[in-house]
């Protein structure tokens, strides 16, 4: 099925550790995006790739980083996890003049 | 700063009963207004959307909105709630700005229906 598909679904880490989230949609949308959602404070924005071969921060951005691979892939790398990530992290993307996002299916992450 | 504000972070209501969920945003210029639904372990599906034209909306699964544009609102309706209508409920706003568009959400709200 057309979509946005997100992996791993779950992953714990050590404080300190890395880890890249990985994004990739078939609807040859232009636009791609990572967010954070976090209890009460809802989707906080991370990092945005506007086409393929920028990127721009949003929001929330220290801690990461982000790779446009192609127009499909979109990453999210954390390079030193903390506590303060503990989140559920959603890649989206969005067609020029359609607006409105398709969201993956999320990564729960948990930094210990 | 742009913002969005969704006044209940949560709602409880018994099936048959109607809902109003309201949002307003914080941004003078042209908007396109969104509601997402967040189901319990899914991720947010696109609810219904404004853009232009007919400031009532009609979405899926029965749901509406109406865009008022001098109370900076976009108000989210059902008549009559369903068990299955247990979700959370995101208000988004996409504004043109410097480089493109940007969308905020607001912090959701959380409707609880009981059967």
């Amino acid at each position: 099925n057309a979509g946005v598909t997100q992996t791993p679904k779950f992953q714990v880490l050590k404080t300190g550790q890395s880890m890249t989230l990985q994004c990739a949609q078939d609807m040859n949308h232009n636009s791609m995006y990572w967010y954070r959602q976090d209890p009460g404070m809802g989707l906080r924005l991370i990092y945005y790739s506007a086409s393929e071969g920028t990127t721009d921060k949003g929001e929330v951005p220290n801690g990461y980083n982000v790779s446009r691979l192609n127009k499909r892939e979109f990453s999210l790398r954390l390079e030193s996890a903390a506590p303060s990530q503990t989140s559920v992290y959603f890649c989206a993307s969005s067609a020029p003049t359609a607006g409105s996002y398709t969201f993956g299916s999320g990564t729960r992450l948990t930094v210990v | 700063a742009q913002s969005v504000s969704q006044h209940n972070h949560h709602v409880i209501l018994s099936e048959a009963a109607s809902l109003e969920l309201g949002c307003n945003y914080s941004y003078g210029g042209t908007v396109n207004l969104f509601w997402y639904v967040q189901y319990p372990g899914q991720h947010l599906q696109l609810l219904l959307k404004y853009f232009s034209g007919d400031p009532l909306v009609k979405g899926i699964k029965g749901f509406e909105a109406e865009f008022i544009k001098s109370k900076f609102s976009f108000n989210l309706r059902k008549p009559s709630v369903q068990w299955s209508d247990t979700a959370e409920y995101f208000c988004a706003v996409r504004s043109a700005w410097t480089g493109g568009f940007k969308t905020i959400f607001g912090a959701g709200t959380r409707l609880f229906v009981k059967a």
